[in-house]
């Protein structure tokens, strides 16, 4: 149950693309398509942006997008705006009906 | 909509025990697993235990397994965490969500649990 990787920080100018990745294992982010991503501001629960790698729920704006290349899981948000800043969390099924996160990125828009 | 309500954090010792519960209105609760997230003050999110629809599997995270258990009651549409043994690294905001093999929505808004003497 090691968590998974991401980097602490990430940031992008508004209108600019921003890629956070979440590196994990074979036995978690390689091993299933139940990789997810949430987006969570201060004080606040977390919202789920991504499910299953890359299905946006709706309401969540389609600048939101995620892709997954062996153990790694990214999340691509496009056309930075000021409320995308924030944190995000990864997350994947891990077996077992276990789950395991990744550390967070805050995203600053500059 | 759906909506999940926490409640029950507290102040608590070291060593006491606290339950924590869920309503939940909007969905069909009694047709989906549900989840306890938990996150300490300036941390990230962990798992930590899950639940099937109709109560008869539970997993938890290894540091919790002995002293937390995850039940429901279907009939109230109610999540719980019965929390034993505490310690100071339980500290945490607690969270409930509705579980889908991994994705979690909706999130309630938490509920506090601080262990300190």
């Amino acid at each position: 149950q090691s968590a998974l990787t991401q980097p602490p920080s990430a940031s992008g100018s508004p209108g600019q693309s921003v890629t956070i990745s979440c590196t994990g294992t074979s036995s978690d982010v390689g091993g299933y398509k139940y990789v997810s991503w949430y987006q969570q501001h201060p004080g606040k629960a977390p919202k789920l942006m991504i499910y299953e790698v890359s299905e946006r729920p709706s309401g969540v704006p389609d600048r939101f997008s995620g892709s997954k290349s062996g153990n790694t899981a990214s999340l691509i948000v496009s056309g930075l705006q000021a409320e995308d800043e924030a944190d995000y969390y990864c997350s994947s099924y891990a077996g077992n009906n276990n789950l395991v996160f990744g550390g967070g990125t805050r995203l600053t828009v500059l | 909509e759906a909506q999940l309500v926490e409640s029950g954090g507290a102040l608590v010792q070291p060593g006491g025990s606290l339950r924590l519960s869920c309503a939940v209105s909007g969905f069909t609760f009694s047709t989906y697993w549900m989840t306890w997230v938990r996150q300490a003050p300036g941390k990230g999110l962990e798992w930590v235990a899950n639940i099937k629809y109709d109560g008869s599997q539970k997993y938890y995270v290894d540091s919790v397994k002995g002293r937390f258990t995850i039940s429901r009651d279907n009939a109230k549409n109610s999540l719980y965490l019965q929390m034993n043994s505490l310690r100071a690294e339980d500290t945490a905001v607690y969270y409930c969500a509705k579980w889908d093999w991994g994705r979690l929505d909706p999130w309630g808004q938490g509920t506090l649990v601080t262990v300190s003497s």
